[in-house]
């Protein structure tokens, strides 16, 4: 299994420019979210979901958009992308629930806006 | 909204000294996990506590969740080099599916 694999490593963008960030897994897990990570602010909650079709948001979910078609993926939207979206961004899937299961997550992708 | 306070925020100790981290809430907490993230890494889990006074090792980490429920600390006996890196707890709110993360206790070992 290569478990939560998140594409790209490193990204660059210019303020306004849009993109998504890919995460995907093969564990068969229910339920996955999106993390970032800021100096000093620990990992604040994004978005998440619970299964395919569905979505709720996090702690910080403006910004940000969402979807969930498939078990294996979850991929994070950004509309129009603003320097305080520089971040790292970690994706995190578990078994069945995210309060009490263990979170399994990908290796991060460094997000840079200018 | 229910408040939990991770600290310290960094503890620097001589290798060979004893660590703890402390997670405290203002309200009651059903379970708490605890992460340990590798410098350049990703959060990996350690444990998670569910019981009320419940203590569990792993090794020389020692996890305790207080008799209320609103406290949890992570002790390590006898620091290492590997034992580099941010601590998080995470717990979930009010019930609900999303796990929030304190805000991490990052250890620095001195050889």
């Amino acid at each position: 299994n290569a478990g939560v694999t998140q594409t790209p490593k490193f990204q660059v963008l210019k303020t306004g420019q849009s993109m998504t960030l890919q995460c995907a897994q093969d564990m068969n897990h229910e339920y996955m979210s999106w993390y970032r990570q800021d100096p000093g602010m620990g990992l604040r909650l994004i978005h998440y979901s619970v299964g395919a079709g569905i979505t709720d948001q996090g702690e910080v979910p403006n910004g940000y958009n969402v979807s969930r078609s498939t078990t294996e993926d979850f991929p994070l939207r950004l509309l129009s992308a603003a320097p305080s979206q520089t971040s790292v961004y970690f994706c995190a899937s578990s078994y069945n629930r995210g309060a009490t299961d263990t979170q399994y997550f990908g290796p991060g992708t460094r997000l840079t806006v200018l | 909204g229910q408040q939990v306070m991770q600290i310290p925020q960094y503890q620097h100790v001589q290798e060979g000294e004893d660590f703890t981290t402390y997670c405290n809430s203002s309200t009651t907490l059903s379970n708490i996990q605890w992460y340990k993230q590798r410098p350049g890494g990703h959060p990996v889990f350690l444990i998670q506590l569910v019981k009320s006074g419940e203590v569990k090792k792993q090794k020389r980490l020692t996890f305790q969740f207080g008799e209320a429920k609103k406290n949890s600390s992570l002790h390590i006996t006898a620091t290492q080099t590997t034992d580099v890196g941010t601590y998080f707890c995470a717990y979930s709110q009010g019930g609900s599916e999303k796990l929030v993360f304190g805000k991490g206790t990052k250890l620095t070992v001195n050889p």
